[in-house]
């Protein structure tokens, strides 16, 4: 099973501010997501990527920006946070197998925008 | 698109009473379903995938039923117990496309 690792756990940030979050796995598969989870919502994708400097919008990519600098590593980037991001926040890395993907979650970022 | 609908958003059973949980999607296309569970505060455990060409799958404690029919999915918690309070979310994604869309979700409490 992948090991997908996120930081910060825990971010209050302030409207305007820039925000990044990282996300780290341990398994060398080629996918990585970002998805939010809001009450009500379930997951929604935010951006994703299928291997190192690779990135894709996903069904809600606006205020955000992503990159993927290395097979490992997926970062998520607020530019101008608003309170509306205010969010958990899962990366998830998708083994890629048979043809389709088995996605596997961190334990995500708790993000709070004043 | 693909769109999900995921019943009940919440969901009370007593302990051994059996919990049933219902996705319905609409691409037919869809052929990889995915049943994750998530405790209050912790991220996404996979329950079980499924893949379309198996109507019946069977886990410890819980089966998942395909019909492709009607396009449905459904997870039947069997003889529930307090350890199966979490939200289940179900996740659905085509052939060739690695992307999932996921149902909004059911919190299910057992109650001793």
């Amino acid at each position: 099973e992948a090991a997908v690792t996120q930081s910060p756990r825990n971010k209050v940030a302030v409207t305007g501010g820039k925000v990044t979050l990282s996300c780290n796995q341990t398994n060398n598969h080629n996918n990585m997501y970002w998805y939010r989870q809001d009450t009500g919502h379930g997951l929604r994708l935010i951006h994703y990527s299928y291997g190192a400097g690779s990135t894709e919008k996903g069904d809600i990519p606006d205020g955000y920006k992503a990159s993927r600098p290395s097979q490992e590593n997926f970062s998520l980037i607020l530019e101008l946070a608003t309170p509306s991001q205010t969010s958990v926040y899962f990366c998830a890395s998708g083994d890629n197998w048979g043809g389709q993907d088995t996605q596997y979650f961190g334990p995500g970022t708790r993000l709070l925008v004043l | 698109g693909e769109q999900v609908e995921q019943r009940p958003p919440h969901l009370s059973v007593r302990e051994g009473d059996s919990a049933v949980i219902t996705c319905t999607y609409t691409d037919p296309n869809s052929y990889y379903f995915f049943w994750y569970k998530q405790e209050p505060g912790a991220s996404l455990q996979l329950l079980m995938k499924v893949f379309s060409s198996t109507e019946i799958n069977e886990g410890q404690g819980f089966t998942v039923l395909l019909n492709k029919k009607d396009k449905r999915l459904s997870l039947n918690l069997t003889a529930a117990h307090p350890g199966d309070s979490a939200a289940y979310f179900c996740a659905v994604s085509a052939t060739g496309n690695y992307k999932y869309v996921f149902g909004a979700g059911t919190r299910l409490k057992v109650i001793a």
